[in-house]
């Protein structure tokens, strides 16, 4: 089973800033196979980057993900404040299907 | 669009089975291009993939709960279905149904079940 950690826990920042997420794997992830969700207290989670790097129909190009093998990165590049929210990366290159344990971006 | 919706039971007592239903409407759950999966959420925690389906009835499992998983399909119905059978406190969680690109692109809202006596 592939472990994902994220890091940092939760990061706190305030809108307009650049916000730099991070995940890790314990091995290699076949294909760059890694997605990014955003959750908000209360909803499902939402589909942001897929394929490592691949933004999801209609989500704004101030969300880009990047990295290969085993480190991986989502970046927003100017946070808006609907932006605070829980975001977990998630591998489907391999059995079982895993995801991290998410990183919290609080409102500074 | 694409909707799923779970419906189920919101209350299920130690020892006992879960069972909870998937609605597909929008789509079709016969689309050669997708698996449909489960995935659950205890409060306050993290993401966990139980398991998935493909619409001819093959199916994949975490490890960690297959001695007590199984997902069925019903394709004239466009749904599919999750049995978590002994379950335990442990259980207790949102529990998503999502179609699967590989990655879960589209979510359920999620509906709560908790284990309890």
């Amino acid at each position: 089973e592939i472990v994902l950690t994220q890091s940092p826990g939760t990061l706190s920042l305030s809108p307009g800033e650049r916000a730099t997420l991070s995940c890790r794997a314990s091995q290699s992830v076949s294909s760059s196979y890694l997605a990014w969700y955003q959750q908000k207290p209360g909803q499902a989670p939402r589909l942001l980057i897929y394929g490592a790097a691949s933004r999801a129909t209609g989500i704004s190009d101030r969300f880009s993900g990047s990295g290969s093998g085993t480190d991986f990165t989502l970046t927003i590049s100017r946070l808006e404040p609907e932006d605070f929210a829980v975001y977990y990366c998630q591998q489907y290159g391999s059995s079982p299907l895993t995801f991290g344990g998410g990183t919290k971006v609080e409102i500074k | 669009q694409l909707r799923l919706q779970e419906s189920g039971q919101g209350l299920v007592k130690p020892s006992e089975t879960l069972s909870l239903t998937c609605t597909v409407s929008g789509g079709s759950i016969s689309s050669s291009s997708y698996y449909w999966g489960w995935i659950r959420q205890p409060p306050g925690k993290g993401l966990e993939w139980i398991g998935s389906i493909y619409y001819s009835g093959s199916t994949y499992y975490n490890p960690s709960l297959e001695s007590r998983v199984t997902i069925s399909v019903d394709t004239s119905r466009n749904q599919f279905s999750l049995n978590l059978s002994s379950v335990i406190a442990a259980d207790t969680a949102v529990y998503y149904c999502a179609r699967q690109s590989g990655y879960p692109d589209c979510w359920g809202q999620g509906t709560l079940v908790t284990v309890s006596s």
